[in-house]
């Protein structure tokens, strides 16, 4: 059971570079989210999808994109990196209530120089 | 604004040691907490989440308990093992919305 696969795991982008970073779960869970995590901060919500054909802005979505591609797929795209992306990015998925734990990948490492 | 605060930052406690960490919110209206153990190039991993009506929950050694009152809880991991080394995350959600309030973290680590 792989749960949420994030990838890739390490990345590094010359700023103004585009790149899409790539996510699935095989827990049929309808929502799903991508967070980045920077030293000395919590993680901060970047956009959401509650189901398929549905996304949200989070707290920081500027400068990303995103798609839910299907109900397993959710992707972050930056379409012109900057050196204060480099960050580390987590996607993760839930069931359906708000009590539902989130189920996180292991994150993708992404350098931008 | 909604708020997660913990302390302390880090701890080194020896194995088999107990510790207790602590989170305090001001996060209105209250939905639940979660507590959140994350190895270090992991992903946060759930370890309890408490609704309003819930006072305590455990999960194997790691006991958390919830004040709404005073909104504060804390984990209390038992008999520690090296294994317990991570940073451990408490969140909080608001009945508004999905977006969850994130603590930066307790750094644990458990020595030999």
């Amino acid at each position: 059971n792989a749960g949420v696969t994030q990838t890739p795991k390490f990345q590094v982008l010359k700023t103004g570079q585009s790149m899409t970073l790539q996510c699935a779960q095989d827990m049929n869970h309808n929502s799903m989210y991508w967070y980045r995590q920077d030293p000395g901060m919590g993680l901060r919500l970047i956009y959401y999808s509650a189901s398929e054909g549905t996304t949200d802005k989070g707290e920081v979505p500027n400068g990303y994109n995103v798609s839910r591609l299907n109900k397993r797929e959710f992707s972050l795209r930056l379409e012109s990196a900057a050196p204060s992306q480099t960050s580390v990015y987590f996607c993760a998925s839930s069931g359906q209530g708000a009590s539902q734990p989130q189920h996180f990948g292991d994150g993708t490492r992404l350098s931008i120089l | 604004k909604n708020q997660v605060e913990q302390s302390p930052q880090s701890l080194i406690i020896l194995e088999g040691k107990n510790c207790t960490l602590q989170c305090n919110y001001t996060v209105s209206p209250f939905s639940n907490l979660r507590w959140y153990k994350q190895d270090t190039g992991r992903g946060p991993v759930s370890l309890t989440i408490m609704t309003f009506s819930e006072n305590t929950k455990s999960n194997g050694r790691y006991t958390a308990t919830l004040d709404a009152d005073t909104k504060q809880s804390s984990l209390h991991i038992t008999a520690s093992q090296l294994s317990d080394s991570a940073s451990y995350i408490c969140v909080v959600s608001a009945l508004s919305g999905y977006a969850l309030n994130f603590g930066k973290g307790t750094s644990l680590l458990v020595t030999p």
